[in-house]
């Protein structure tokens, strides 16, 4: 199985700030990965596949980088509705697809 | 609209089982792979199990291959997962997703989930 690690697992932040988020996957999956936002309470939501491809609706605040084994999301002036728990997922190999841990952003 | 809607949960003892359904609309159902994703309270999200679009492929996580059986009836639109001998450890809030039309493995919509306790 190919394991995912996020890393912070927690991050205190203002708003404007720019906030990054790492995620490392065992093994290469090329640009196989994706990024969702997770707010409490509620289902994951789509930001970026494909590594860098932001999902149409997701703000250009949003950003994502990598291929190999090493991703960054990047959230360029961090907003309000941001505050929220991010989850990385590799879908270079299917079974099983894995998320890493999830790194929760919440407000210094 | 893509709109999933789960159902089915509820409160189990340990050894139980239940039969988790996800009604789909808003897309061409039968076309789409489709994925069960779990959440145990406090924790991250795992994949479950997953379908092809014609039910002829089916994957499963070790945790809960044998136990669970995943499904779909195209002609409802609706996805199953029916759940056997459930452990305490399946407590979790249980989401359909709706992977893209080429067959990538990301979810690009899900439902809003259903809670399964594991409980005597």
């Amino acid at each position: 199985d190919i394991q995912m690690t996020q890393s912070p697992s927690t991050l205190s932040a203002s708003v404007g700030d720019r906030v990054t988020i790492t995620c490392r996957a065992s093994q290469s999956i090329t640009t196989w990965l994706a990024w969702y936002q997770q707010k409490a309470g509620k289902a994951p939501k789509l930001l970026i596949y494909k590594a860098s491809t932001l999902e149409i609706g997701v703000p250009s605040r949003f950003s994502g980088s990598g291929s190999g084994t090493e991703f960054t999301l990047t959230i360029t002036s961090l907003q309000p509705d941001d505050f929220a728990t991010y989850y990385c997922q590799q879908y270079s190999s299917f079974s099983p697809l894995t998320f890493g841990g999830g790194t929760k952003v919440d407000i210094k | 609209e893509v709109h999933l809607v789960e159902s089915g949960g509820g409160l189990v003892q340990p050894g139980g089982s239940l039969r988790l359904s996800c009604a789909a609309s808003g897309f061409s159902f039968g076309n789409y792979a489709m994925s069960w994703v779990r959440q145990a309270p406090g924790r991250g999200l795992e994949w479950v199990s997953g379908i092809s679009g014609s039910g002829g492929n089916t994957y499963y996580a070790d945790s809960v291959k044998g136990r669970f059986t995943i499904s779909r009836d195209n002609s409802k639109n609706t996805l199953y997962l029916e759940m056997n001998s459930l452990r305490a450890e399946d407590t979790a809030e249980y989401y359909c997703a709706k992977r893209p039309a080429f067959g990538a493995g990301y979810f690009q919509n899900w439902g809003q989930g259903t809670l399964v306790s594991v409980s005597s």
